[in-house]
């Protein structure tokens, strides 16, 4: 009965490779997020979606391409992997002003 | 963009001993919000803050919300083991939607 879960946990892949990470929430929340934490444990958000649609977008590189099929779950699609994309990725939902995070994707781009 | 300035970057403590950490802000914040992360996981809300001058307690920890909304504070009481990981404020300036975090306090116990 996990709130908010993600997968897969690790992902090893090579340089160039398309690989996608996904994320469900049972929270019935209408907010999504996708956060990248870095290796000295920086946490930057990414994306958010509001019931499907793209609300939030940091100037990520448009090689991250979220998808939200439907409002319980938030995709992320990254083509042609580079390097300096291995990091742990968060998917998270809200309520209020409340965050409810997912256990973390650990990406490793050999 | 907003930056919150959180500190001490990392602690180590005796068991027993009591842990202040602080987050601040350049710019006003409506929420403040704090987190911890144990490895391996995601970050798990401790305290959230709404109002200017709250303070809020759950078990052994207590957090404020400053009086001029540009900073707050978490407190630790009686330090035991399992206190181990990364503590995060984290603020939610004006409506954006978006949760801005500080750079974490590693705070390690040593029994």
């Amino acid at each position: 009965d996990t709130a908010v879960s993600q997968t897969p946990k690790y992902l090893v892949t090579q340089m160039g490779n398309d690989k996608s990470i996904k994320c469900e929430q049972n929270l019935g929340h209408d907010t999504m997020y996708w956060y990248k934490q870095d290796s000295k444990k920086f946490l930057k958000i990414m994306f958010s979606y509001n019931n499907k649609e793209l609300i939030i977008n940091e100037t990520v590189p448009n090689r991250f391409s979220p998808k939200s099929p439907d409002k319980a779950h938030l995709n992320l699609h990254i083509n042609s992997l580079e390097l300096g994309d291995s990091a742990v990725y968060f998917c998270a939902s809200r309520r209020g002003e409340k965050l409810f995070f997912g256990s973390g994707t650990q990406l490793s781009v050999l | 963009g907003q930056q919150l300035n959180q500190s001490p970057q990392s602690m180590f403590i005796q068991e027993g001993e009591d842990v202040s950490m602080n987050c601040t802000s350049s710019s006003i914040f409506n929420t403040w919000l704090w987190y911890k992360q144990d490895p391996g996981e995601g970050p798990v809300l401790l305290i959230a803050l709404y109002k200017a001058g709250e303070l809020t307690s759950n078990g052994r920890l207590t957090a404020q919300f400053g009086i001029t909304r540009k900073d707050s504070f978490l407190n630790i009481s009686a330090s035991i083991p399992s206190d181990v990981g990364i503590y995060f404020c984290a603020g939610h300036p004006g409506n954006t939607g978006k949760l801005i975090f500080g750079q974490g306090t590693t705070l390690q116990v040593k029994p």
